[in-house]
């Protein structure tokens, strides 16, 4: 059984602080790594995704992954209220049907104004 | 370039009865999921298509639970007879590939009374 483990906070941080959301995976042969951001009663809406171990930057977000700890995080600098949603971890697994993305159940951030 | 559609977006229902679900990807998108997200979990997918064809479908409840992709395009996924842990949001998803990031549709908030 493939597993994804987020907190599932709430993960409160003050506006224009740095929020990191943190993400772990049970099958070590997994090769990508999504972050999608979901807004209360809305569908979820791809961040950022990231394959090779390091860091990936795209704007206020960086997606850090390191394979060898089975570890992928999502820092969000310069942290907005308008960043309040949920974020969900996906992975990215082959299997004998292809390719496989298991969800987190996400992590809920708040940024206080 | 339109995104992945979905109706109805909302549907209330007894318990017992049937409903159904449809989904039209991203045009040229070869791969279509359905996912089950209940309130406060990550999405679960339920069935996954690569053009016309299931190519995994293990957790999809097979003695109410159906899905169709007639000529590799739209698909509909039907369940009969509902039950109340049936209520959930149901989202499709397309990639244009098994290994891309998948985009999905508003949803279809299911309600089974």
């Amino acid at each position: 059984q493939k597993e994804v483990e987020q907190n599932s906070g709430p993960l409160s941080v003050p506006e224009g602080a740095i929020a990191s959301l943190n993400c772990t995976y049970s099958d070590r042969g997994s090769q990508s790594f999504f972050w999608y951001r979901q807004y209360s009663g809305k569908s979820p809406e791809l961040i950022m995704f990231i394959y090779s171990n390091g860091d990936k930057e795209d704007g206020r977000f960086t997606a850090q992954l390191n394979k060898a700890s089975q570890y992928v995080s999502l820092l969000i600098r310069d942290s907005q209220p308008s960043d309040s949603a949920t974020y969900l971890c996906a992975v990215n697994t082959p299997n004998n049907a292809g390719n496989m993305l298991t969800f987190g159940g996400g992590t809920r951030l708040m940024v206080k104004p | 370039e339109a995104g992945v559609a979905q109706s109805p977006r909302y549907k209330i229902i007894e318990k017992r009865q049937s409903v159904a679900f449809w989904c039209n990807p991203i045009s040229g998108h070869a791969t279509l999921y359905w996912y089950q997200q209940i309130l406060g979990q990550g999405p679960k997918l339920l069935i996954q298509f690569q053009n016309n064809g299931v190519v995994d479908d293990s957790q999809l409840p097979k003695d109410r639970f159906s899905a169709e992709r007639l000529k590799g395009v739209d698909s509909t996924l039907k369940i009969q007879p509902a039950k109340l842990e049936d209520s959930a949001v149901y989202l499709c998803a397309s990639s244009l590939f098994s290994y891309n990031e998948q985009f999905f549709g508003p949803g279809t908030r299911l309600t089974v009374l």
